[in-house]
């Protein structure tokens, strides 16, 4: 069974403070994405990398996949308010199956 | 278009009632999932429907099945719950394309809670 870890589980910031979050597994992938969940809501997709080192930039949220396409990460600058979300990974395996991660709950406060 | 449909939004039964949750798509894709997510433990894939007439096992299928009605609708059926299905439960459809990166699009979600 192929497993994603995300961490932290919970992240709690100011506003106009920088932050990473991580996804990591044991397994290689053939792409991964992230999705932004927000309360009462399904997720919605933010990006999708499928290159080994591929860096994307999506306004202020820099996303990167490991050179091994094993792991991810997803940096935001001068976060706000409206960040606030549940942020889950999901790496897609060769087989065109989804494995999610359990997810990191962001809360920017004003 | 509205995306991705679920009905009903909300819905309490008790241990040993049986019911169906629906979901619609009207985006023409091919593949629809069932997931179900709780607390600390991210999305699961409980069945999945690569096209229409199909219908594979994921993670965690046991106590459930499914019925995949015609490439708009797939259906999520209880047949006695048990207080560990207590979820929330989210339909979602891609195009599964090889060429493509397979975004998932999610319906709102069904809050569950069997007593």
């Amino acid at each position: 069974t192929q497993l994603l870890e995300q961490s932290p589980q919970f992240l709690s910031i100011q506003e106009g403070e920088n932050l990473t979050v991580y996804c990591n597994s044991s397994s290689v992938f053939s792409s991964l994405q992230w999705y932004r969940q927000e309360p009462g809501e399904g997720p919605v997709l933010l990006v999708t990398v499928v290159t080994g080192g591929e860096v994307k930039k999506l306004k202020r949220l820099t996303f990167q996949f490991g050179d091994a396409r094993k792991d991810s990460s997803l940096h935001i600058t001068a976060a706000q308010t409206g960040d606030t979300g549940l942020y889950l990974c999901a790496g897609i395996n060769y087989g065109q199956n989804f494995v999610f991660g359990p997810g990191t709950r962001l809360s920017v406060l004003p | 278009n509205a995306g991705v449909t679920q009905t009903p939004k909300f819905q309490v039964l008790k241990t040993g009632q049986s019911m169906t949750l629906q979901c619609a798509q009207d985006m023409n894709h091919n593949s629809m999932y069932w997931y179900r997510q709780d607390p600390g433990m991210g999305l699961r894939l409980i069945y999945y429907s690569a096209s229409e007439g199909t219908t594979d096992k994921g993670e965690v299928p046991n106590g459930y099945n499914v019925s995949r009605l015609n490439k708009r609708e797939f259906s999520l059926r209880l047949e006695s719950a048990a207080p560990s299905q207590t979820s929330v439960y989210f339909c979602a459809s891609s195009e599964m394309d090889r060429t493509s990166y397979n975004e998932q699009f999610f319906g709102p979600g069904t809050r569950l809670t069997v007593l």
